[in-house]
C-alpha cells in the first residue's frame, strides 16, 4: 500500500484556477469512486472538502470542485483566494478495507 | 455537533506501547454507521491512515502497522483507543482521532496530540 502521488506544491494568483492531481493505481484510485480531499492549514486539522469524487459538503464553497479519470483524481479550486492558501491532501478507499492518502500538495497564493 | 477529543501521554520511551483515547462528545459512538478512525502526521509529512473500528468491535487497520496496531472501543465511556507497541522514533508523530461516515470520508477531526518517542 503506496502512498498516492500528488504534486509536492503548486501556485496560483488570486482569482485564478488551479488543479492539484492525485494519482494512485487501478487498486485504490481508479477502482473505487471513494476518494475525499482535504484541506489542512498550518497547525490545525484536516477539513472535508470534496467526497466520493466530486461531492461537496455542506458549507464548503462551490469554488471546490473535484473529478476522477482512470487512476488520477483531481482537486480544482476556482476564483483563488488568501484564505485557500492551505496543504491539500487526498485519500482513497484501497480495497480489503484500508484507506491511503496522499503525500499532500502546498498550496501558495501569490 | 460531533466533538473528538485526544488524550495520553506526550512522551514514550522506544520500544514501549503508545497509548491513546480519544472522547466523542455531542453524540453516541453507538450510533449511525461510522467508523471510529485514527490518523497520524509526522511533523512537516503527509497524513497517514492507521486504522478503525466500527462499534460492532469490527477493526481494520493499515498493512504496514497491522502487527503493531490496536484499535478498541469503550461504548459505555463514548471512547476508542488506539495501542501501538514497540514504538521507535519513527512513531513520532501528532496523532488524530477522527470520524468516518459510512466508511467513505471523514468528516469529523480531533484537534490532534502530538506524541514524541524518546528516551
Amino acid at each position: 500500500q503506496s502512498a498516492l502521488t500528488q504534486p509536492a506544491s503548486v501556485s496560483g494568483s488570486p482569482g485564478q484556477s488551479i488543479t492539484i492531481s492525485c494519482t494512485g493505481t487501478s487498486s485504490d484510485v481508479g477502482g473505487y469512486n471513494y476518494v475525499s480531499w482535504y484541506q489542512q492549514h498550518p497547525g490545525k486539522a484536516p477539513k472535508l472538502m470534496i467526497y466520493d469524487v466530486s461531492k461537496r459538503p455542506s458549507g464548503v464553497s462551490n469554488r471546490f470542485s473535484g473529478s476522477k479519470s482512470g487512476n488520477t483524481a483531481s482537486l480544482t479550486i476556482s476564483g483563488l483566494q488568501a484564505e485557500d492558501e492551505a496543504d491539500y491532501y487526498c485519500c482513497s478507499y484501497a480495497g480489503s478495507s484500508t484507506w491511503v492518502f496522499g503525500g499532500g500538495t502546498k498550496l501558495t497564493v501569490l | 455537533q460531533v466533538q473528538l477529543q485526544e488524550s495520553g501521554p506526550g512522551l514514550v520511551k522506544p520500544s514501549q506501547t503508545l497509548s491513546l483515547t480519544c472522547t466523542v462528545s455531542g453524540g453516541s459512538i453507538s450510533s449511525g454507521s461510522y467508523y471510529w478512525s485514527w490518523i497520524r502526521q509526522p511533523a512537516g509529512k503527509g497524513l497517514e491512515w492507521i486504522g478503525r473500528i466500527y462499534t460492532s468491535g469490527s477493526t481494520n487497520y493499515n498493512p504496514s502497522l497491522k502487527s503493531r496496531v490496536t484499535i478498541s472501543v469503550d461504548t459505555s465511556k463514548n471512547q476508542f483507543s488506539l495501542k501501538l507497541s514497540s514504538v521507535t522514533a519513527a512513531d513520532t508523530a501528532v496523532y488524530y482521532c477522527a470520524r468516518a461516515s459510512r466508511g467513505s470520508y471523514i468528516d469529523y477531526w480531533g484537534q490532534g496530540t502530538l506524541v514524541t518517542v524518546s528516551s
